[in-house]
């Protein structure tokens, strides 16, 4: 979805390092989430916000930390990466306004840790 | 967690009709049931959404029974692009107390000429 801006695309860095992923949108939407998803499986939920002030984590949060800087931009940083962490990173967007609404994916930033 | 339940893979020829089932034992009350479709390095894409009895759209159409413990994802005529990862989600439980969606495995389509 092009209302949903992923950044960079693609990362390559060494163990130990310190690393953030960013998201931005402008669909006007509340809800924000990022997922990770290793080959040949599904997408895992990492994290997710409903609002600004409203973090939660999701199935597999250890490792990682966001930030919801903004209604549109939701972050999320590995403070020291590890190997196990490569992997493709969603980000993705929902609007409460009425009933589940579904959730729109940016295009992924492809993770590889040395 | 409460997870959804979907075949690993199906097979179709051009043309045919497929059909995915779902199973999601521990539906709650207010859940959605959602389907995803997601093409190889890009994000899954929404098809389509339902609560209960049929749903059609201009791509696929979704069956619940009364129970909503399952749910159908109906392809009509499907064609080498729909060969395709395709997600069923409903909320489960998070640690925080609140319903999230979360993603299973998917079932992989692959469609043959």
């Amino acid at each position: 979805d092009a209302d949903v801006t992923q950044t960079p695309r693609n990362r390559i860095t060494k163990t130990g390092k310190r690393i953030m992923l960013e998201c931005s949108q402008t669909k006007g939407h509340d809800r924000m989430y990022w997922y990770r998803q290793d080959p040949g499986l599904g997408l895992r939920l990492i994290y997710y916000s409903f609002d600004v002030k409203d973090i939660n984590k999701g199935e597999i949060s250890d490792g990682y930390s966001v930030s919801r800087q903004a209604q549109a931009k939701f972050s999320l940083s590995l403070e020291s990466a590890i190997p196990n962490q490569t992997a493709l990173y969603f980000c993705a967007t929902s609007d409460t306004s009425s009933g589940n609404q579904p959730q729109h994916f940016g295009d992924g930033t492809r993770l590889s840790i040395l | 967690l409460a997870k959804t339940t979907q075949p690993i893979s199906m097979d179709s020829y051009e043309g045919q009709e497929v059909n995915i089932t779902c199973s999601h034992n521990n539906i709650a009350t207010n859940d959605y049931i959602t389907w995803y479709q997601q093409f190889p390095s890009q994000g899954p894409r929404f098809i389509i959404q339902g609560y209960k009895t049929k749903v059609t759209n201009e791509v696929a159409s979704l069956f619940i029974p009364a129970d909503r413990k399952s749910s159908t994802l109906s392809l009509p005529r499907v064609s080498l692009s729909d060969t395709a990862v395709y997600y069923c989600l409903v909320g489960v439980p998070m640690d925080t107390g609140r319903r999230a969606l979360t993603f299973g495995s998917g079932t992989r389509l692959q469609v043959q000429p």
